[in-house]
């Protein structure tokens, strides 16, 4: 069956620190893969996405992700954090051909401290 | 466009009253979801729809869940009888097959507590 996996649950990190989350999937085929945050209070957004191409992908707000195929990992980065990314984010993945049904990580919770 | 919209965006109800949740996808959209997103399970995918068609419902926790669209612009997933371990936020989400998105685009949320 397929999965994703978030490694983290819960992240603390002081602004201005450098930020890494770790997202690996379970997939038979080709794939399509998503970052979305969801702040507190409020709806899933989607940051960014990858269907092909260049597999480091730039997303809103100076996110980006790199696509490893080998690894089966869609890692979140973001070089600078600030008090206003607190946030869930989850990493999601779908087939890539049309095939809409996503499956969603359990999410990683950030916390941002000033 | 107003996005997708959720009523009521909170709900609190006794054990074994009926519940309905309501959704109205973007215009335009050809598929809408629902999840449910918990402490323990995170997000979960109850049901989607293309075309207003059923495609896949084996997140449905058991019968006393059912969903329907009877329209491209509305749809509802009901809760009968409702118990205390149904309390969650439901999002409904939709999105477009259309320019290769596959985007979901996510509704506020009804807050379901049943006590």
């Amino acid at each position: 069956a397929q999965s994703v996996s978030q490694h983290n649950h819960h992240v603390i990190l002081s602004e201005a620190a450098s930020l890494e989350l770790g997202c690996n999937y379970s997939y038979g085929g080709t794939v399509n893969l998503f970052w979305y945050v969801q702040y507190p209070g409020q709806h899933l957004q989607l940051l960014l996405k990858y269907f092909s191409g260049d597999p480091l992908v730039k997303g809103i707000k100076g996110f980006e992700a790199e696509f490893i195929k080998s690894k089966f990992s869609f890692n979140l980065r973001k070089p600078s954090v600030q008090w206003s990314d607190t946030a869930e984010y989850f990493c999601a993945v779908s087939l890539s051909g049309g095939y809409q049904k996503v499956t969603f990580g359990t999410g990683t919770k950030l916390q941002v401290i000033p | 466009d107003a996005g997708v919209i959720q009523s009521p965006r909170h709900e609190v109800t006794e054990m074994g009253q009926e519940v309905t949740l309501r959704c109205k996808p973007i215009s335009g959209h050809d598929y809408l979801f629902w999840y449910r997103q918990t402490m323990m399970r995170g997000l979960e995918l109850l049901i989607y729809f293309n075309n207003n068609v059923p495609i896949d419902d084996s997140g449905m926790p058991e019968d006393r869940f059912s969903a329907k669209m009877p329209n491209a612009s509305f749809s509802t997933l009901k809760i009968q009888p409702s118990e205390p371990r149904d309390s969650a936020v439901y999002f409904c989400a939709s999105s477009s097959t259309s320019g290769g998105s596959y985007e979901q685009y996510f509704g506020p949320g009804t807050r379901l507590t049943v006590t």
